[in-house]
């Protein structure tokens, strides 16, 4: 099982709330990735870190910014969540050296904004 | 336009039975397919992945096929069991770009009853 975590797994808030994500990975992976999934829909990526102050914008349209100040940690921050936010966040990081871009998935952030 | 399109969207088979999953896709230059189980409220987990050079490959009760001229793959689950219920996530990665960018079809949802 992969060794890359996130918190908090669910989280109901209000319209207008700052909230921030977390993303860790235990396997020093330099590449880091945050994807958005709704019910029955495909993976989108919306933020990916090449490494340490590396960040990136994915397909995606994101309001969310991300920071990756240190290689393991590479969380997701919304300064004023709406109810278009609801989704699910999905955290995923993958070895540069490694040919097949094999991506390990956290287990998600189920956002839920009211 | 990178597609990957995934048949059927959803399968219902009973426990012990064999089902094979469809996945066509449109993504060039390629570098390999890969099949994900995602089960409910949880992160993608990897089954396979296949280069352009394998035709197939097993894990399990799983195999996966490749054919890289018609672009189509298959995911064949033999003698399920309950916990095999779960989204099932064909992934196609280009070779076109240092990120390896991945394109997921929407998934098969596959429910397994006793």
């Amino acid at each position: 099982e992969a060794d890359i975590y996130q918190t908090p797994r669910y989280l109901v808030i209000g319209t207008g709330k700052k909230i921030t994500l977390e993303c860790s990975q235990t396997m020093g992976h330099d590449k880091m990735y945050w994807y958005q999934q709704d019910p029955g829909m495909e993976l989108h990526l919306i933020h990916y870190s090449y490494g340490v102050n590396s960040t990136e914008k994915g397909d995606l349209s994101s309001e969310s910014t991300v920071s990756r100040i240190r290689t393991e940690h590479f969380p997701l921050t919304l300064e004023s969540a709406r109810p278009s936010h609801t989704s699910q966040y999905l955290c995923a990081s993958s070895n540069v050296g490694t040919s097949s871009y094999e991506q390990y998935f956290g287990p998600g952030t189920r956002l839920t904004v009211t | 336009k990178n597609q990957v399109e995934q048949s059927p969207q959803s399968l219902i088979i009973l426990e012990g039975k064999n089902c094979t999953l469809q996945c066509n896709y449109t993504v060039s230059p390629f570098s390999n397919l890969r099949w994900y189980k995602q089960d409910t409220g949880r992160g993608p987990v990897s089954l396979t992945i296949m280069t352009f050079s394998e035709n197939t490959k097993s894990n399990g009760r799983y195999t996966a096929t490749l054919d890289a001229d018609t672009k189509q793959s298959s995911l064949h689950i033999t003698a399920s069991q309950l916990s095999d219920s779960a989204s099932y996530i064909c992934v196609v990665s280009d070779r076109g770009s240092t990120l390896g960018r991945l394109y997921f079809g929407r998934g098969t949802q596959l429910t397994v009853w006793p």
